[in-house]
């Protein structure tokens, strides 16, 4: 119940196109869902992040939909550039579980091709 | 960038050998984290700390163990390594559980 399952595990996409990296929960507890970018060679940095009140957020060309009934949270990279190429991780948590830490999804490689 | 410095950056140990991990943070943040990250895996917990002295088991936390015996310094020791443990090991804080976390450069450590 604490896992959240992240797909796909790598993804190329072409230049100006639309990244799409998926993951689902089973907590319905869960109400934080951050996602983060890690560069090669880097740790893991935070690229943006969503609680469960509202449907979508954006920031530039990235955004977080998530849909409370299904369970699942996405993040789309509009316009995709090669800059892009990173690894991403979707993360959840809980808001009044104690110290309990995030849990990280298994990340996604994603390549952007010119 | 916070303020979070690991060492060593890389190291190379043979199998059975003690090995001992430190991450080093001067923003005061209260939590502190390890994590391993292997192809395949993502980003696994091991331990993390909620104060000095205040430690738990993460996801994966046999054959390790840590020590915060101030704020700013978490150690993580690999009582006797294995190769399994060859990986790459990153420290995080976070001034709470679910505030955002970062995350230190990271140390590559091979077990042969």
């Amino acid at each position: 119940q604490q896992q959240v399952k992240q797909s796909p595990q790598s993804l190329i996409v072409q230049k100006g196109g639309i990244s799409i990296i998926n993951c689902a929960y089973e907590n319905t507890a869960f109400d934080y869902f951050p996602w983060y970018q890690q560069f090669p060679g880097k740790g893991p940095a935070l690229l943006i992040a969503i609680r469960p009140d509202v449907s979508e957020k954006k920031e530039g060309r990235f955004t977080i939909s998530f849909n409370k009934s299904a369970k699942q949270f996405s993040l789309h990279i509009m316009d995709s550039q090669p800059g892009d190429s990173a690894t991403y991780f979707c993360a959840a948590s809980i808001l009044n579980s104690g110290n309990t830490p995030l849990v990280f999804g298994k990340g996604t490689r994603l390549s952007v091709i010119a | 960038d916070a303020g979070i410095t690991q060492s060593p950056r890389h190291k190379v140990t043979e199998t059975g050998t003690p090995v001992t991990l430190r991450c080093h943070q001067t923003e005061n943040h209260r939590y502190m984290y390890w994590y391993r990250q292997d192809p395949g895996h993502g980003l696994r917990l091991i331990h993390y700390s909620y104060g000095v002295k205040d430690t738990d088991k993460g996801e994966v936390s046999d054959g390790y163990s840590v020590s915060r015996s101030k704020t700013e310094d978490f150690l993580l020791t690999l009582e006797s390594a294995t190769s399994s443990q060859t990986s790459v090991y990153f420290c995080a804080i976070s001034e709470g559980p679910r505030n955002e976390q970062f995350f230190g450069p990271g140390t590559r450590l091979t077990v042969l």
